[in-house]
């Protein structure tokens, strides 16, 4: 199985802040990841495709790097309605597996 | 519109069977594999198995091999995730999702308990 290994596990931030967030595969992926936000009590929402694609009606403050090993999700100017948690997956090969997810909160 | 929409909560007790569904509308139903992901309580995403409804073709995280059954029935456009034994520990919300997730079912929270 293809280890996704996420980090940080959580991290605190205040609107407006530049936030990275780092998934690294156990082996390469190509592209074959997208990053996804859930909030609570909510089904997660996918942000960006194919590692860089940002998904239609998501801001342009999300952003997506990396292929084969290591990928970042960036959030750049950090919004109050960005408080989350957001998680990686690939889908290189089975099984599909998630990283174990980075809770943004409100520094 | 493509949507989503799984069943609703399920209350049941240890070695009971279940079978929950998700259905698809707003698409090629048929040709858009159909995943299943697992979030037990404060937990994060599991990613359980997928079907591919045109031909059934199942794939199964090794987690969950042989501990749930994927099906789905073209004709109407759903897809299922059953049990033929519950557990304690089956108690988690579950999630249908289309493809590599561009689009997520409600939810649907089962809870095992005696």
């Amino acid at each position: 199985d293809i280890q996704m290994t996420q980090s940080p596990s959580s991290l605190s931030a205040s609107v407006g802040d530049r936030v990275t967030i780092t998934c690294r595969a156990s082996q390469g992926i190509r592209k074959d990841l997208g990053w996804y936000q859930q909030k609570p009590g909510k089904a997660p929402k996918r942000l960006i495709s194919a590692a860089s694609s940002l998904q239609s009606g998501v801001p342009s403050r999300f952003s997506g790097s990396g292929s084969g090993t290591e990928f970042t999700l960036t959030i750049s100017n950090l919004q109050p309605e960005d408080f989350a948690t957001y998680y990686c997956l690939q889908h290189n090969s089975y099984p599909w597996t998630f990283g174990q997810g980075t809770k943004v909160d409100i520094k | 519109e493509v949507q989503l929409v799984q069943s609703g909560a399920e209350v049941k007790k240890p070695g009971e069977s279940l079978k929950i569904s998700c259905k698809g509308s707003g698409y090629t139903f048929s040709t858009n594999w159909i995943g299943w992901v697992r979030q037990m309580p404060g937990k994060g995403l599991e990613w359980m198995g997928m079907i591919y409804p045109s031909d059934s073709d199942t794939r199964y995280s090794p987690s969950f091999q042989g501990l749930v059954t994927i099906s789905a029935d073209k004709s109407i456009s759903t897809a299922y995730l059953q049990w033929s034994s519950l557990r304690a520990s089956d108690t988690a919300m579950y999630y249908c999702t289309r493809q590599t997730g561009d689009y997520w079912g409600q939810g649907a929270l089962v809870t095992v308990s005696s």
